[in-house]
């Protein structure tokens, strides 16, 4: 079983709907981390959270929010989606120590009509 | 300037050459240093990590790291068609939230 699991691995969906991509992990990592990919621009980052209680936007948190659930549940929202939300998103993880690598799911493929 | 900088390539090299991947970053205070692959439509894969000045090396790859001139490098030894993918540099910030600043990254290209 994958370490970090992201959930849909691809989705379809009109404007204007609300959307939901979860993220779970059997890592043990306090840190979890929600990224969007898009061609030529590389990952950004959406929003962090270092505990349950800490919860940090990213460079692009506009049009996003997210929810801590658990240790290991980190689910990223949006509210009213448009197309130029259609993107890679991935989530990943890390231990609490300074400098260690980050580990990220298989992503979730979205797709904004 | 952008914190982390790559040729987006593409790096062409043929099969069984050394292939070298170069990365700058802006943020002196940086002291961790990675190197991803991704294949296209896959996630991120972490193939090296170096924290100090110097080589280091893992079997095919070897990275090194030169603070004074604020730049990372990835070698990879005898090449493989299997290696063509996008290599992301990523690079710590030393503010508190220790999050990793991604270059766009280098595709790598390896003719057989």
């Amino acid at each position: 079983d994958a370490d970090v699991t992201q959930t849909p691995r691809n989705r379809i969906t009109k404007t204007g709907k609300r959307i939901m991509l979860e993220c779970s992990q059997t890592k043990g990592h306090d840190r979890m981390y929600w990224y969007r990919q898009d061609p030529g621009l590389g990952l950004r980052l959406i929003y962090y959270s270092f505990d349950v209680k800490d919860i940090n936007k990213g460079e692009i948190s506009d049009g996003y929010s997210v929810s801590r659930q658990a240790q290991a549940k980190f689910s990223l929202s949006l509210e009213s989606a448009i197309p130029n939300q259609t993107a890679l998103y991935f989530c990943a993880t890390s231990d609490r120590r300074k400098g260690q690598p980050q580990h990220f799911g298989d992503g979730t493929r979205l797709s904004i009509l | 300037q952008k914190e982390v900088e790559q040729n987006s390539g593409p790096l062409s090299v043929p099969e069984g050459a050394i292939a070298s991947l170069n990365c700058t970053y802006s943020d002196r205070g940086s002291q961790s240093f990675f190197w991803y692959r991704q294949y296209s439509g896959k996630s991120p894969e972490l193939i090296m990590f170096i924290y100090s000045n110097g080589d280091k090396e893992d079997g095919r790859f070897t990275a090194q790291l030169n603070k004074a001139s604020q730049y990372v490098s990835l070698l990879i030894r005898d090449s493989q068609p299997s290696d063509s993918a996008t290599y992301l540099c990523a690079v710590t910030r030393m503010d508190s939230s220790y999050k990793l600043i991604f270059g766009s990254g280098t595709r790598l290209l390896v003719r057989p």
